[in-house]
């Protein structure tokens, strides 16, 4: 499968700050680019997902920055909360049945 | 309903055992993947079902077998496996593997082989 490279590995923020979790990837084949969200003895759950059809997308407190150019997609969280903290995976995509490639993931930390 | 359903949550099994993980869902989807996760790392696919057939194989030892008995249920089973094994087996499925479109996730089975 197709690398997909997450940064950084983890992160502390205070509340109310904007955490940014950043993602790169390499095979321009990718049309499909979901953040999921982890917390300790679960599945990932969707968190967000955009298509290189758009630049941003918002859903709630989430929002993905997408620059197909430099072949990066971000996430930011505004207004974070420490109900937040969990890790989070950036993946890629394709049609065609390869399933998800995904990041190393971002251990988030949000302190009170 | 939006769930994957994956049982048992915890099994704990010997290298000589054979046993089983069984997944569920009941959102009409026909792609169902089975993900293997080590503590702090990301989710590495295993399989992919696509209506019911096999469709990839990430080159898993043949000591995990799957199993798709319809288009709702989807079986690992499990033999003669190794301590490194040990992992939160995640299932998966989605509405088409030709759209590849949300993934929904168990909640897994943590498996540990003594």
């Amino acid at each position: 499968q197709q690398q997909v490279k997450q940064s950084p590995q983890s992160l502390i923020v205070q509340k109310g700050g904007i955490p940014i979790i950043n993602c790169a990837y390499e095979n321009t084949a990718f049309d499909y680019f979901p953040w999921y969200q982890q917390f300790p003895g679960k599945g990932p759950a969707l968190l967000i997902a955009i298509r290189p059809d758009v630049s941003e997308k918002k859903e709630g407190r989430f929002t993905i920055s997408f620059n197909k150019s430099a072949k990066q997609f971000s996430l930011h969280i505004m207004d974070s909360q420490p109900g937040d903290s969990a890790t989070y995976f950036c993946a890629a995509g394709r049609g065609g049945a390869d399933g998800l490639t995904f990041g190393k993931g971002t251990h988030l930390i949000i302190q009170p | 309903d939006t769930e994957v359903t994956q049982t048992p949550k915890h099994l704990v099994m010997g290298m000589t055992n054979k046993k089983s993980l069984k997944c569920e869902q009941h959102m009409g989807h026909r792609a169902m993947y089975w993900y293997k996760q080590k503590a702090k790392k990301p989710p590495e696919l295993m399989f992919v079902y696509s209506y019911e057939k096999l469709s990839i194989n990430e080159s898993v030892p043949s000591r995990f077998s799957p199993e798709c008995p319809n288009s709702s249920l989807l079986n690992l089973h499990l033999h003669a496996l190794q301590p490194e094994d040990s992992a939160l087996y995640l299932c998966a499925s989605s509405q088409d593997t030709g759209y590849t479109g949300e993934l929904f996730f168990g909640e897994g089975s943590r498996l540990t082989v003594l």
